[in-house]
This record gives structure tokens, C-alpha cells and sequence, in this order.
């Protein structure tokens, strides 16, 4: 069964640094999102994506944060300057027609 | 705006036991609506969906979910709890529409199986 991957699992960087989280859809998938959760917190929406364009995004998905889908099969998240409060989980995930939404098993983004 | 309600923050069963999670919503019509687990660590596994039809809806690992309209609930169920079935469970929903949607997510129920 097609998954969607993540890498990396796991990126520390520091605070002011720039990261780029990367994701591979499944093939056949034509809508993208970014959700991130805090440790211990619920999960949150960040962004969606369609023909190279956000078609949705949070009050959390500010200046700072950029997406693209650069060659047709990778779909990132960059974070221009991080901050100690950008440390969580960040999930990709797509969707399809079955209009299920698969999820990758995330990075965990570590600031210091 | 939609929203979704989890009441129970940690719910602690008996192997053997049955349970249900319960998940309340709020949603100007019918959303989709999902349960999905979480494992310390790991990603989010879609356990089952409602899109329409029959309110009662299966899943894997033996859960099945009910989706009461005039109580605006999906409350989860299971038969009889194995010690592997701990983790953490989310309720979602999603605007109705079409493939494209951003999904909204409870803050979780973590369960917990004693042997």
C-alpha cells in the first residue's frame, strides 16, 4: 500500500535557523497539508495546497513559514527563522479522491 | 467554525473490557468525521470515517464508530479492549465539500489497558 514519507524523522536546529521539513505524497494524491502538534497538545492544522497553490491556511501559517512543491513529487514546509516555539511534530498528509486523508509519520522539530 | 470535543482526557479500561470514547462536534451541517490513533512517538493511523450513508461505520483493529446527528456526536466503540489497543485517540472533522479540506482535531482521549 502507496505511504506517504517523511524526512527527516527527527531535525534539532537552532533558534533563528532555517529548516526545511520534506515531504513525498502518494502518488495519486492532489491536495497536500502540513498539521503540526506540540508535545502534548492537540493537532493542528497549518496549511493546505492545490495546483501549486495555499488554498488554505491557519493563523499559525505566518511569514515565517513557506511551502512549495518544487519537482512534482516532494512537498515542503520551510520555517525562515525558528523559534523555541516552533518545536513539535510536523505531519504531512494528502488526499485523493477516496477523500481520506493519509497522514506521514512526521518529523519531530526540535529548537534550541 | 468547526470544532470537536473530546470530554474524557484519559480513560483507563480492563483488558476484556468494552469501551467507547466519546466525540462531540460542532459544524454548521453534517462534516466528515474520523477516528484516528496515535502511538507514543509515532503518526496518526486513520482507525475509520463517516462521508455518509450508515451512521454505523466499521474500522480496523475491531472498532466501529456511530455517528449521531440530533446529538452531533461519533462516539467510538470497542467490544472488548486488547492490552495493545493503548495509545492515544483523536476525533477529526472536516468541511464537507469534496477532497480538499483541512481537518480539525479533538485534543485526544489517551486510553490506558491494565492486564
Amino acid at each position: 500500500e502507496p505511504e506517504v514519507t517523511q524526512t527527516p524523522s527527527h531535525q534539532v536546529t537552532q533558534m533563528g535557523q532555517e529548516v526545511i521539513l520534506r515531504c513525498v505524497p502518494i502518488s495519486n494524491h492532489l491536495y497536500f497539508y502540513w498539521y503540526r502538534q506540540i508535545l502534548g497538545q492537540k493537532v493542528e492544522f497549518l496549511v493546505s495546497f492545490y495546483n501549486n497553490e495555499i488554498s488554505e491556511k491557519s493563523e499559525i501559517f505566518d511569514d515565517q513559514f513557506s511551502v512549495e512543491r518544487p519537482d512534482g513529487s516532494n512537498f515542503t514546509l520551510k520555517i525562515r527563522s525558528t523559534k523555541l516555539e516552533d518545536s513539535a511534530m510536523y505531519f504531512c498528509a494528502g488526499t485523493g479522491d477516496s477523500y481520506e486523508q493519509y497522514f506521514g509519520p512526521g518529523t519531530r522539530l526540535t529548537v534550541t | 467554525a468547526q470544532s470537536v470535543t473530546q470530554p474524557d482526557i484519559h480513560i483507563t479500561v480492563s483488558e476484556g473490557a468494552s469501551l467507547e470514547l466519546r466525540c462531540n462536534y460542532s459544524y454548521g451541517a453534517t462534516p466528515y468525521l474520523f477516528w484516528y490513533v496515535q502511538s507514543p512517538g509515532q503518526g496518526l493511523q486513520l482507525l475509520l470515517k463517516y462521508f455518509s450513508g450508515d451512521t454505523l461505520v466499521q474500522g480496523i483493529k475491531g472498532f466501529e464508530a456511530e455517528f449521531k446527528r440530533s446529538q452531533s456526536s461519533f462516539n467510538l466503540r470497542k467490544p472488548s479492549v486488547h492490552w495493545s489497543d493503548a495509545a492515544e485517540y483523536f476525533c477529526a472533522v472536516g468541511a464537507r465539500g469534496g477532497s480538499n479540506y483541512k481537518l480539525t482535531f479533538g485534543k485526544g482521549t489517551l486510553l490506558t489497558v491494565n492486564p
